[in-house]
């Protein structure tokens, strides 16, 4: 069974702060690894990691994917309230089905002035 | 405006009710999934569609019926669910990837659904 694990499952930090959550993985016929940011609805995608080693960086977010141990982090430098979301992590695998994305349980974050 | 639109917001019902949930997709995408999204849980995937045929039911009670009449619209039809089925629904849209690898979701703000 496919399997998306996130931790911390809450955090809480002070404006300015960086943090770090952790995606860790196990799944057959592995395609992509994707971040999203679910503020009060819907979830709005951040990135999407394909190659293991390549970083990918929007402003004050970054993410990496390490392929070999199966997990990928994603950064958040210089934290601000407007980062306070929840943050899903979400492997998409191929199969028979087509396609196929297993979500992790999240990634609480507050971030307090 | 994310591009995937979801009615009602919000749907209380009873337990012997009738009632459907409507997704539309305004970008041209041909896949389209619902999400059942508990409080402390994952998000659960419920059924899929590529190009207008199911391809996933992942082991959804009956009493869950999605429709997909075109790629653009996607409905789940509710019956006789229970309490425990109070949850978001969200919809959700994709490009499939030329070798057929899922690509980036976009979501819609979601369904609320309580039932009594």
């Amino acid at each position: 069974e496919d399997k998306v694990v996130q931790s911390p499952l809450s955090l809480v930090v002070h404006e300015g702060d960086t943090v770090t959550l952790n995606c860790s993985y196990e799944v057959t016929n592995f395609r992509s690894l994707l971040w999203y940011k679910q503020e009060k609805k819907a979830p709005t995608f951040l990135f999407m990691l394909t190659s293991s080693g390549i970083e990918k960086k929007s402003g004050r977010l970054s993410s990496i994917l390490d392929k070999k141990e199966l997990f990928s982090i994603l950064n958040i430098t210089a934290t601000q309230t407007g980062d306070s979301a929840i943050y899903l992590c979400a492997v998409g695998v191929n199969n028979n089905a087509g396609n196929m994305l297993t979500f992790g349980g999240g990634t609480r974050l507050m971030v307090k002035p | 405006e994310t591009g995937v639109t979801q009615t009602p917001r919000h749907l209380v019902m009873g337990m012997t009710n009738k009632k459907s949930l409507k997704c539309e997709q305004h970008l041209g995408h041909n896949a389209m999934y619902w999400y059942k999204q508990s409080a402390k849980k994952p998000l659960e995937l419920m059924f899929v569609y590529n190009f207008k045929e199911q391809t996933e039911n992942n082991s959804v009670p009956s009493r869950f019926s999605p429709e997909c009449p075109n790629s653009s619209h996607l409905f789940l039809h509710l019956h006789t669910l229970q309490p425990e089925d109070s949850a978001l629904y969200l919809c959700a849209s994709s490009q499939r990837g030329l070798a057929g690898g899922p690509g980036e979701l976009f979501f819609g703000e979601g369904s609320r659904l309580t039932v009594l």
